[in-house]
Formats: C-alpha cells, sequence, structure tokens
C-alpha cells in the first residue's frame, strides 16, 4: 500500500538557517504530493502541493520538486523564522474514486529560536 | 467565507462510552473526511463522505461509524470507548470527491478515562 517516510525529528534552528526536511514515499501510479503544516493547537493547513513529477510547489518561501525518480519531495526554506515553529507532514494522494485517500507521513516538529 | 468547524473543540469521557462528533465543512464542500492523530501513529485516515455516502473507509474497527447529511455535515461516533481512542480528530473538506487539497477544522481532543 501507499506510504510516507519522513526524516527523525524533532528539528531545532535558530533563525535564519536553511531547512531541510526529507520526505521519500511509495506509491501506485502517480500521485499527488502534499506538505501541511499545523502550528500548535490548530488544525492542518495545506503549505504546497505538487501533481507531477518535476512539478516544483512554493509557498512563503518554502520549496519542494516532485522528483519521480528518487521518489521524494523534500521541504526545503532558505531561511527560517520563529513563526515557522510548527509539526510538517508529508503526503500523498493516489488512485481515483473509492481508492483514493490522504496518506501521511508522520510528521516532524521544528522549533526555531531567536 | 467561513473555514471548516468541529465541536465540541475538547471531550472527556470514560471507557466503554460512546460518543458523536460533528463537523461542518466550508459552504459549498459536499466532501468530508475523517482522520485520526495520535503521537504513537499519527495522521490515520478514517472515512470519506461524498453526497451522504461513504466513498472510503480506513482500516478502524466497526466502532467507528460516521454519517454525512444533506447539508454536507458530517458526524462520526465511536462506541464503546477504549483508552487507545483518546487521540484528536481531525474533519477535512473538499469541494468534491478526489479533490486534491482539503481544509481541515481544528480537531476534536477526545480523552478516554
Amino acid at each position: 500500500g501507499d506510504s510516507v517516510t519522513q526524516m527523525e525529528g524533532p528539528v531545532t534552528l535558530s533563525e535564519e538557517a536553511f531547512l531541510t526536511i526529507n520526505c521519500t514515499y511509495t506509491a501506485t501510479g502517480y500521485p499527488s504530493l502534499f506538505w501541511y503544516v499545523q502550528y500548535p493547537g490548530e488544525g492542518l493547513q495545506l503549505l504546497l502541493k505538487a501533481t507531477k513529477a518535476d512539478d516544483k510547489g512554493s509557498n512563503k518561501g518554502f520549496e519542494a520538486t516532485y522528483r519521480k525518480e528518487t521518489t521524494s519531495f523534500h521541504l526545503e526554506k532558505g531561511s527560517v523564522q520563529v513563526s515557522d515553529s510548527a509539526v510538517y507532514f508529508c503526503a500523498l494522494r493516489s488512485g481515483t474514486g473509492a481508492n483514493s485517500k490522504l496518506t501521511f507521513g508522520k510528521g516532524i516538529t521544528l522549533s526555531v529560536r531567536p | 467565507k467561513a473555514g471548516v468547524t468541529q465541536t465540541p473543540r475538547y471531550l472527556i469521557k470514560t471507557r466503554g462510552q460512546q460518543v458523536t462528533l460533528s463537523c461542518s465543512p466550508i459552504s459549498g464542500h459536499r466532501s468530508v473526511s475523517w482522520y485520526q492523530q495520535t503521537p504513537g501513529q499519527g495522521l490515520q485516515f478514517l472515512f470519506e463522505y461524498f453526497s451522504e455516502t461513504q466513498r472510503n473507509k480506513g482500516n478502524f474497527p466497526g466502532r467507528f461509524s460516521g454519517r454525512q447529511f444533506s447539508n454536507s455535515r458530517s458526524e462520526m461516533n465511536v462506541s464503546t470507548l477504549e483508552l487507545g481512542d483518546s487521540a484528536l480528530y481531525l474533519c477535512a473538506s473538499s469541494p468534491g470527491q478526489n479533490t486534491d487539497t482539503q481544509y481541515f477544522g481544528p480537531g476534536t481532543r477526545l480523552t478516554v478515562l
């Protein structure tokens, strides 16, 4: 079945540091890939997505490129801020109809210190 | 547009009881999905409803059930609660079935004592 693997956390960075969060996936066919973010006490928000190979999703300074050859969708940001502290989830959606559902990774907690 | 709302936000129950959680999707959205979030298992898909019909179901026991009403509001029910059912239950809505982007509510925190 489908699965998403995220790097182990938590991750603690200083403000303005470079961020990379690794995500790899296993799926049949050509899934759509997503990064969701969960701020403390809130539900998940879509951060960015990519629907086909070599697509780059971007939002709020975050980027991720759909790499089919390495089955990866790593999240990057050049300069993190304290306000980026949250839990980040990589997810995929494959299949159609009744077989289609979102599959999430376990999430990784990012803490950014001033 | 108002976002996805879930009620109640917090709930405390004891083992053996049953509980009903409610989700109101974004206006115009017809698909509602439910997820269970726990520290150990992460986010796990429970079920998805579209136009009052369950379209997809995750690997949860029959104690977990749901339904969707004609106005797209959805409820999920958990019977015979177990300690392991303590979790954050998230509801997400989207305009149609298989729409890529889902919009999540803040969740209902269920604690089973």
